[in-house]
């Protein structure tokens, strides 16, 4: 069964101490994982996709990385805006873009 | 460009009502999906479609209905509301490349 999970549910760090939260997923035929950030009462926003194995993505503090099972966001001296929920998802493989996500990892950055 | 927009952005409904959320992109992607999130349950696909007057059903689809007459348009319809539909819905679409950008979400209670 396609499942993809992350952990910690939840993290709290203080500013600028650096983290990585794990997304690991079983699929057959990973097809695309997919980072998203999502703040309260708003949709999630698209991050990094990463399609094999060794593949790093990076965007200001984060950077995205991919093995054979898991996905790493790796949190870099962190700020309090870059508290939110991260989701992950892995598209399955058929022509439709459907997604499975996980069930996210709410990060709270404290001054 | 606005991306996805949602209509509307709340709404409570009494058990038995129905109504239509609708859902438009202005990004000439292919492909529509809406979802549903519910505390500790992660994002669920309700139903998709790939294409201008295409449906399909996702992981959840019993009690709604979805049309797409036009390629910008996505419409997800109640047509009796349940209090277990009670949730925040997400619309979201995608092109080639399969990463989803989503729609700020409409906050549904049925009461």
């Amino acid at each position: 069964e396609d499942q993809v999970t992350q952990s910690p549910e939840a993290l709290r760090l203080q500013e600028g101490e650096s983290s990585s939260l794990n997304c690991s997923y079983t699929v057959s035929g990973l097809r695309g994982l997919f980072w998203y950030r999502q703040d309260p009462g708003k949709g999630p926003e698209f991050l990094f996709t990463l399609y094999s194995a060794g593949e790093e993505k990076e965007k200001e503090r984060l950077k995205a990385t991919l093995t054979k099972k898991e996905s790493f966001l790796h949190i870099t001296a962190p700020k309090p805006e870059d508290s939110a929920t991260y989701l992950c998802a892995v598209r399955i493989p058929a022509n439709t873009g459907k997604l499975i996500f996980g069930q996210g990892t709410t990060l709270q950055v404290k001054p | 460009n606005a991306g996805v927009t949602q209509t509307p952005k709340f709404r409570v409904l009494k058990t038995g009502q129905s109504m239509t959320l609708l859902c438009a992109q202005d990004m000439n992607h292919e492909y529509m999906y809406w979802y549903r999130q519910d505390p500790g349950m992660g994002l669920r696909l309700i139903h998709y479609s790939v294409g201008e007057g295409t449906t399909a059903k996702g992981e959840v689809p019993d009690g709604y209905n979805v049309s797409r007459l036009k390629k910008q348009n996505f419409l997800l319809g109640l047509e009796s509301a349940a209090p277990s539909q009670t949730s925040v819905y997400f619309c979201a679409s995608s092109g080639t490349a399969y990463e989803q950008y989503f729609g700020p979400g409409t906050r549904l209670t049925v009461t």
